[in-house]
């Protein structure tokens, strides 16, 4: 069955440029989740969805970071005014449920963007 | 503070001997999950192993298996037999009910024949 994909793989912006990421969970995963890895480190938190509800977006680390799941599926993360330390890979996850801690999360294979 | 420590930046072990990762974590909250994922050099996360706050035995998966200490906090890593295929980068993970994974800054494995 398919998985979590994300698109684009790669993505050079330079700075200032807005960009979009997009993933698609498996289907029918309530939950969604977007971390950060920077290079060498462990993926960071972002934000999470349940369904189309953003219930946390405490790990936005600015202003210029927003991320939308209009329908409970699809979400896109979009970085406005792209700078050089947005660098990283965004990892996007989808999990059946939310509360229980139990729950595994996917991932997808990432974006690697890149700001110049 | 930080809620998952992996002391071990990189670990060096030959085809088919045993490793231990290492993790540590930090919570007050007592239902939460830990888990074990590899990310290979390709950058995708595969999820390896899981073991409830509530657990009452070790989580085995296949040459997984997670060595929980609850009262030491800790949940380390168990590779059997080791496989060249294995080397990769390998995070701990902590979940508490309804949040998001924190992840540690993992562990480089490198096998060698």
């Amino acid at each position: 069955g398919a998985g979590v994909s994300q698109s684009p793989r790669y993505k050079v912006a330079k700075r200032g440029q807005d960009v979009a990421l997009r993933c698609d969970p498996i289907s029918g995963h309530v939950s969604l989740f977007w971390y950060q890895q920077a290079l060498g480190q462990g993926p960071e938190f972002l934000t999470y969805f349940q369904n189309e509800a953003q219930l946390d977006k405490s790990g936005l680390p600015s202003d210029r970071f927003f991320a939308e799941r209009p329908e409970g599926s699809v979400s896109t993360l979009k970085i406005q005014r792209t700078q050089q330390e947005d660098s990283a890979v965004y990892l996007c996850a989808s999990s059946l449920e939310a509360a229980p801690a139990t729950y595994e999360q996917y991932f997808g294979p990432g974006t690697r963007l890149t700001v110049t | 503070a930080q809620k998952i420590t992996q002391t071990q930046p990189g670990m060096f072990v030959q085809e088919k001997e045993a490793v231990t990762l290492d993790c540590t974590y930090d919570t007050s909250d007592p239902s939460y999950g830990l888990f074990w994922y590899k990310q290979p050099s390709s950058g995708e996360m595969i999820f390896l192993i899981y073991q409830g706050s509530y657990d009452q035995q070790n989580a085995t998966e296949g040459r997984y298996s997670l060595n929980f200490q609850k009262a030491r906090k800790s949940a380390n890593l168990v590779i059997s037999a080791s496989q060249l295929g294995d080397s990769a980068m390998y995070f701990c993970a902590m979940r508490e009910a309804g949040t998001a994974l924190i992840f540690g800054k993992g562990t480089t494995l490198s096998v060698s024949s």
